[in-house]
């Protein structure tokens, strides 16, 4: 089953405690975003990757790191992570670029995150 | 980067009803898509409507582009409570963008 897998999918840690959240998609897609979701405010697309090795900031990148060493793997790192970083987060992935004609994101089933 | 916005808010409907919502943007579009999210769950593609169209259908689902206007509206026909959900309008800039800006969504409610 093609699908995008998030773990863990709930998360509640303390403020500065460096946490992964892992994204792994079987669909062979080149192109892979992560996204906040926060009441009121949206999805807002913290980084993307284009390949492996290829990353570049999205709109709301302060606090995050991301890493693609494997075509199927896109981990998102909050190393010292602290209250306003606590959202629901979403991993994408696609074929094609977003200004593609045939785009579809295929996303994850979310992490829903907690800093306190 | 300028986000869509969706209208309205929140939309409550008897089954059977048709169902309207509506995104509005700020800047071009190379295309338009709109997507589907039950309660904390992940989005799901519905469709894609490309610039230089203006409009498109999938089953019950009817989407309207007026670039003129920046805006595009969502149609669900005949509407069933399984269609109760949130939905997302989300478009990106350039044939080469690598990025997609979300609006924040219209929460759809489907009465039986």
């Amino acid at each position: 089953e093609a699908q995008v897998t998030q773990n863990p999918r709930y998360l509640i840690t303390v403020t500065g405690k460096k946490l992964t959240v892992t994204c792994s998609q079987n669909m062979n897609h080149e192109y892979m975003s992560w996204y906040r979701q926060d009441p009121g405010l949206g999805l807002r697309q913290i980084y993307y990757s284009m390949n492996v090795e290829v990353t570049d900031k999205g709109d709301v990148p302060e606090g995050y790191k991301v890493s693609r060493k494997e075509k199927r793997n896109f981990p998102l790192i909050l190393e010292s992570p602290s209250p306003n970083q606590t959202s629901l987060y979403f991993c994408a992935s696609s074929s094609v670029p977003a200004g593609d004609s045939y785009n579809e994101q295929f996303f994850g089933p979310g992490t829903r995150l907690t800093v306190l | 980067s300028q986000q869509g916005e969706e209208d309205p808010q929140a939309l409550s409907i008897q089954e059977g009803e048709n169902a309207t919502m509506n995104c509005s943007y700020k800047t071009s579009i190379n295309n338009l898509q709109w997507y589907r999210q039950n309660s904390g769950r992940g989005l799901v593609h519905l469709i894609l409507i490309r610039s230089n169209e203006r409009e498109k259908h999938s089953g019950r689902l009817r989407v309207t582009l007026d670039t003129s206007k920046k805006s595009s509206s969502l149609l669900i026909t005949a509407s069933r409570a399984a269609d109760t959900a949130s939905y997302f309008c989300a478009r990106s800039q350039g044939a080469g963008s690598y990025q997609l800006t979300f609006g924040k969504g219209t929460k759809l409610s489907v009465i039986p």
